[in-house]
């Protein structure tokens, strides 16, 4: 049964345009909401991650929102360049214990 | 600094065979997680290694097996090799357990199953 939804599965953005990717969870016992960022041929990358005592998240171009009631997160990238094209992962954990990922969003910025 | 490395990169088996993959963490680092990345399926936890003892396990079966070394080291060893065991497999580390520590993965083992 997968833990945390991810949509969309794929994402063609503009270059400059907003990214927009969406992740639902139900496990009330999730409280570390990170974000990976995986390239072709590469392992996920950490790219930001959030705690439920923060509504919001920002470093650089990405922004993490995380609505606790509704149980949902969401990955915003403001400016999207070329190079931000990649798989997007979000996942959920209890403390320390393992990752429970969405099931990715590929992310095509176009020039 | 190191990150976590992961070898050998490719593994070509046939079915039946056994598969040993390896890891080594962050230097400082003492927690190992495996993960499983086949196509389609997205990333599952395999296993949880922490100061030598297996801590949780994923949905997996016992053919699925690992260890960790008093470096903190990993193993995992995959037994009666069957063809959808082809994927991906990564691995991460973190500095300790305990709360919000971030897990930094490896590039992973890419194990064909012919």
């Amino acid at each position: 049964q997968q833990q945390v939804k991810q949509s969309p599965q794929s994402l063609i953005v503009q270059k400059g345009g907003i990214s927009i990717i969406n992740c639902a969870y139900e496990n009330t016992a999730f409280d570390y909401f990170p974000w990976y960022q995986q390239f072709p041929g590469k392992g996920p990358a950490l790219l930001i991650a959030i705690r439920p005592d923060v509504s919001e998240k920002k470093e650089g171009r990405f922004t993490i929102s995380f609505n606790k009631s509704a149980k949902q997160f969401s990955l915003h990238i403001m400016d999207s360049q070329p190079g931000d094209s990649a798989t997007y992962f979000c996942a959920a954990t209890p403390s320390g214990d393992a990752l429970n990922f969405g099931k990715g969003t590929s992310l095509l910025v176009t020039p | 600094e190191a990150g976590v490395t992961q070898s050998p990169t490719h593994l070509i088996k046939t079915r039946g065979q056994q598969a040993t993959l390896r890891c080594s963490p962050i230097s400082g680092h003492t927690s190992v997680y495996w993960y499983q990345q086949a196509l389609g399926l997205g990333l599952q936890f395999l296993l949880w290694y922490d100061e030598g003892e297996e801590r949780n396990r994923g949905n997996f079966p016992p053919r699925f097996s690992g260890r960790q070394f008093p470096n903190y080291s990993s193993e995992l060893n995959v037994n009666a090799l069957e063809l959808e065991d082809s994927a991906l497999y990564l691995c991460a580390s973190t500095l300790e357990q305990g709360a919000w520590e971030p897990q930094h993965f490896g590039d992973g083992t890419r194990l064909s199953i012919l």
